[in-house]
């Protein structure tokens, strides 16, 4: 079966650092990864996916993803954090329906 | 429309009591899915439709829970005999074709007491 795993339950990052949070995924073929943003009380928020091509994939919001195969990895990104990326991140991938990870919480601080 | 609705936003049953929830797909998508969001923010997949049609209904626990995706209609999910452990925001997506992205609805809070 296809499933995604999120290592980290938070994340916490200053305002205009880097940030990064963690998937790695575990599937039979071809994987098609997608990362998905919700903010309180609201639905989720497609951001980007993988399906073939370059393994670096650019979102919305200034997001990016970087898919490595040998590390079974798609770890999110963002060069410069802001307050206003605090939210709840999901990783996905496509099965029937999407199975998600459980989520990780990035907290940006001023 | 342009987006997924679902209504209605908030739903309070008495256990035992049922509830039917509803979902109108972005227009021109062929596929509407069925999540359960519980309080650890886990996302648990019910049941897809493509047009009108059972895509998988592998999550679903069938002795309570229903969907329907008719023509012409929204689409539904019906719980009869609400429990307490159905108690959960219910989110509702659609997609161009099942292997692209999913925009999703923003939920329905079904509280059962």
């Amino acid at each position: 079966a296809q499933s995604v795993a999120q290592p980290e339950d938070q994340v916490n990052v200053a305002e205009g650092n880097p940030l990064t949070v963690k998937c790695t995924y575990s599937v039979s073929g071809n994987p098609y990864l997608f990362w998905y943003v919700q903010y309180p009380n609201r639905g989720l928020q497609f951001l980007l996916k993988y399906i073939t091509g370059d393994n670096l994939v650019k979102g919305s919001y200034g997001f990016e993803a970087e898919f490595n195969k040998s590390q079974t990895s798609f770890h999110l990104k963002k060069p410069s954090a802001l307050v206003s990326d605090s939210a709840l991140y999901f990783c996905a991938v496509r099965d029937i329906g999407m199975r998600f990870g459980a989520g990780t919480r990035l907290t940006v601080k001023p | 429309g342009e987006e997924v609705a679902q209504t209605p936003k908030h739903l309070v049953r008495g256990e035992g009591q049922k509830a039917k929830l509803y979902c109108a797909p972005i227009k021109g998508h062929s596929y509407v899915f069925w999540y359960q969001q519980v309080l650890k923010n886990e996302f648990k997949f019910l049941i897809s439709f493509q047009n009108e049609n059972v895509f998988d209904e592998t999550g679903m626990p069938k002795e309570r829970f229903s969907a329907k995706c008719l023509p012409n209609s929204p689409c539904s999910l019906e719980i009869q005999a609400t429990k307490l452990e159905d108690s959960a925001v219910y989110f509702c997506a659609s997609s161009q074709s099942g292997g692209n992205e999913q925009f999703f609805g923003p939920g329905t809070r079904l509280t059962v007491l």
